[in-house]
């Protein structure tokens, strides 16, 4: 069976502060992809990034970089010097041999002027 | 420049009283989805339709229907809603591939009285 567990259900931090959310999964495919998307106020999940399985370097978007460690079945985000818009709940997710797309619980993040 | 839409917004429906959710894409994507997400939960996929092939989830209760007239739009029937029901009814796209992001739309809250 596949799981994504986001066990931080909400964090506040300062703006200006970095914050990292973890994403652990499991899944017996050996072919997988995992993603990240956030969803706003507004209630429209937005997607972030994508990464297979076979692609463990990690990944830099501006301020926001995943770091994904198949060692430890974890593909955590980092938000740096993090601003009010980013206040959201953040959805890690996974899709195996199934094509089904599974949501962890989501973390909400709040930011704080 | 909506991708996918979804109305109404907000739905309010009395307790049995049959009720039907729309959704609508403009990205010609084969393939659309219905998810279910309940207050700080993660969305719950109910089915999804491969073109005109419908795929249930095994947990979906009976309950629940969908049809798929054409690409572009995708409806969700509730036969007869319960107050367990009351949820955000998302819809999302993608291409035929598991490795595809989902495009959402805003999503329908919906309301059992």
């Amino acid at each position: 069976a596949q799981k994504v567990t986001q066990a931080q259900t909400e964090i506040s931090v300062v703006e200006k502060e970095d914050v990292t959310l973890d994403c652990v999964y499991e899944t017996r495919d050996t072919t997988y992809y995992l993603f990240w998307y956030k969803q706003p106020p507004s209630g429209e999940l937005v997607f972030l990034i994508r990464r297979n399985s076979f692609d463990e370097q990690n990944e830099i978007s501006g301020r926001y970089s995943w770091n994904f460690q198949k060692s430890t079945s974890s593909f955590n985000f980092t938000i740096t010097a993090s601003q009010v818009v980013d206040s959201a709940v953040y959805f890690c997710a996974l899709s195996g041999l199934d094509d089904k797309i599974i949501f962890g619980k989501g973390t909400r993040l709040h930011i704080l002027p | 420049d909506a991708m996918v839409i979804q109305n109404p917004r907000y739905q309010v429906t009395q307790f049995g009283k049959p009720v039907t959710l729309s959704c609508s894409q403009t990205l010609n994507h084969n393939v659309m989805y219905w998810y279910q997400q309940k207050s700080s939960q993660a969305p719950k996929l109910l089915f999804h339709y491969y073109d005109k092939d419908f795929n249930n989830e095994a947990d979906t209760p009976d309950n629940f229907q969908s049809r798929r007239p054409n690409t572009s739009f995708c409806f969700l029937d509730i036969r007869s809603p319960g107050l367990g029901d009351a949820a955000m009814y998302l819809c999302a796209t993608s291409r035929r591939a598991r490795k595809a992001k989902l495009f959402f739309g805003s999503g329908t809250q919906l309301s059992v009285l």
